[in-house]
């Protein structure tokens, strides 16, 4: 296993396009989770799935932020109509759901919305 | 909900020397872990230390060591024999017990290891 997974490394798109992100985690993790975080922040809390199941969202995910994750394994993060606001850095990261050891993070998908 | 603040926005520290960062919380659970992340630039993320709460007994790794003051809610980084690959933006972080595991971090603090 080579860790957690992030794809695209990098986006550049327009305002009002659609865009779309994905996230391998580490294949015995069952829980994955999408922060943001902007130049200079820490990461905030995005969204999390324990196997297939969202369990709980962040009010900063506003309608235009969809999370799945088919089947329990990669996770994709769609963000519609962007704007510039949605610039900054999303990580995924991955955990057991047994014990308490902290995330193994991805390298993150930088955004930027011109 | 649970807050973490990092009061140093940047350290700078000489290599081989010392440096600690600090970092409070406001919580009012009882039971949860905290920890110490390192974000090296342009590269992920790694867990630097880990504490759980109702251990009293400062979590060590080999050159990173915690403070660890549940009542002041205080829990310090320090970084001996600093090296130059410490140079990174560190984050605290928040886990409440039971809650999915999901982190609150501080702002982070920028360490420069200068040679």
């Amino acid at each position: 296993d080579t860790g957690v997974s992030q794809n695209p490394r990098h986006k550049i798109t327009k305002r009002g396009q659609n865009v779309t992100f994905r996230c391998d985690p580490i294949s015995e993790h069952n829980r994955l989770y999408w922060y943001r975080q902007t130049l200079g922040q820490g990461p905030e809390f995005l969204t999390y799935f324990q196997n297939e199941a969202q369990l709980e969202k962040s009010r900063l995910l506003s309608d235009r932020f969809s999370a799945e994750r088919p089947k329990g394994s990669f996770s994709t993060l769609e963000i519609q109509r962007t704007e510039q606001g949605d610039s900054a850095m999303y990580l995924c990261a991955s955990s057991s759901s047994v014990g308490v050891y902290g995330y193994t993070f991805g390298s993150g998908t930088r955004l930027t919305v011109v | 909900a649970q807050t973490v603040t990092q009061s140093q926005p940047e350290m700078s520290v000489q290599e081989a020397e010392t440096v600690t960062l600090s970092c409070t919380y406001d919580t009012s659970e009882n039971n949860y872990y905290l920890f110490w992340y390192k974000q090296p630039p342009s590269r992920q993320m790694i867990l630097v230390i880990r504490q759980e709460a109702y251990k009293q007994q400062n979590a060590t790794e080999n050159r990173f060591s915690v403070n660890f003051q549940k009542a002041a809610k205080s829990f310090s980084l320090k970084i001996s024999d600093s090296q130059l690959g410490d140079t990174a933006m560190y984050f605290c972080a928040f886990m409440k017990e039971a809650a999915g595991n999901k982190l609150t971090f501080g702002g982070g603090t920028r360490v420069l290891v200068k040679p």
